[in-house]
């Protein structure tokens, strides 16, 4: 039960490259988000989808691009990397609500450095 | 405004002690989820407990307890009998039926000394 698989770990970045952050998972959850984490600010979504075809922007969607073409995947593309998109991101995965009584499932993270 | 407020940044508890780590949200929602994640410094986020806004008892899971004052609009989160194995980093997340996001506090790291 592998849940939400998120690659890579790590990454470093030259301003200006693009890349995506893959996301997936296997518990056919309609609900998928990232967030980013910085020091001192907890976890702010970037952006969620309620099921294929369906995305919104949350709190700090401003550099990133998502689509969400099969329930099982949504990736996080950055278009012109930053150093102030240099931050820990998290994939999160959980059934639709309501009921709201289902957790969010997380990947392990990926650390992303932009130089 | 913020939806999930966490007023402690760090806190310290003796090892077999009992800790509070507060959680305020805000929400205009009468059906709501609250939950508690403990991230170690591995990074990983771990889910600890879940209240919901009709739940008449207080949550609890293990050493784990979720004091819930409705009123008071307060969610905290009770450790019983520190270990050295709970430092680590707990955020505070809120989830409304009408919305599927979850919005997520600013984090208390708590450290548990010997």
């Amino acid at each position: 039960n592998a849940g939400v698989t998120q690659t890579p770990k790590f990454q470093v970045l030259k301003t200006g490259q693009s890349m995506t952050l893959q996301c997936a998972q296997d518990m056919n959850h309609e609900y998928m988000s990232w967030y980013r984490q910085d020091p001192g600010m907890g976890l702010r979504l970037i952006h969620y989808s309620v099921g294929a075809g369906i995305t919104d922007q949350g709190e700090v969607p401003n550099g990133y691009n998502v689509s969400r073409s099969t329930t099982e995947d949504f990736p996080l593309r950055l278009l012109s990397a930053a150093p102030s998109q240099t931050s820990v991101y998290f994939c999160a995965s959980s059934s639709a609500g309501p009921p709201t009584d289902t957790e969010a499932f997380f990947g392990q993270g990926t650390r992303l450095t932009v130089v | 405004a913020q939806k999930i407020t966490q007023t402690q940044p760090g806190m310290f508890v003796q090892e077999k002690e009992a800790v509070t780590l507060d959680c305020t949200y805000d929400t205009s929602d009468p059906s709501y989820g609250l939950f508690w994640y403990k991230q170690p410094s591995s990074g990983e986020m771990i889910f600890l407990i879940y209240q919901g806004s009709y739940d008449q008892q207080n949550a609890t899971e293990g050493r784990y307890s979720l004091n819930f004052q409705k009123a008071r609009k307060s969610a905290n989160l009770v450790i019983s009998a520190s270990q050295l194995g709970d430092s680590a980093m707990y955020f505070c997340a809120m989830r409304e039926d009408n919305f599927n996001k979850f919005y997520f506090g600013s984090g208390t790291k708590l450290n548990v000394k010997p």
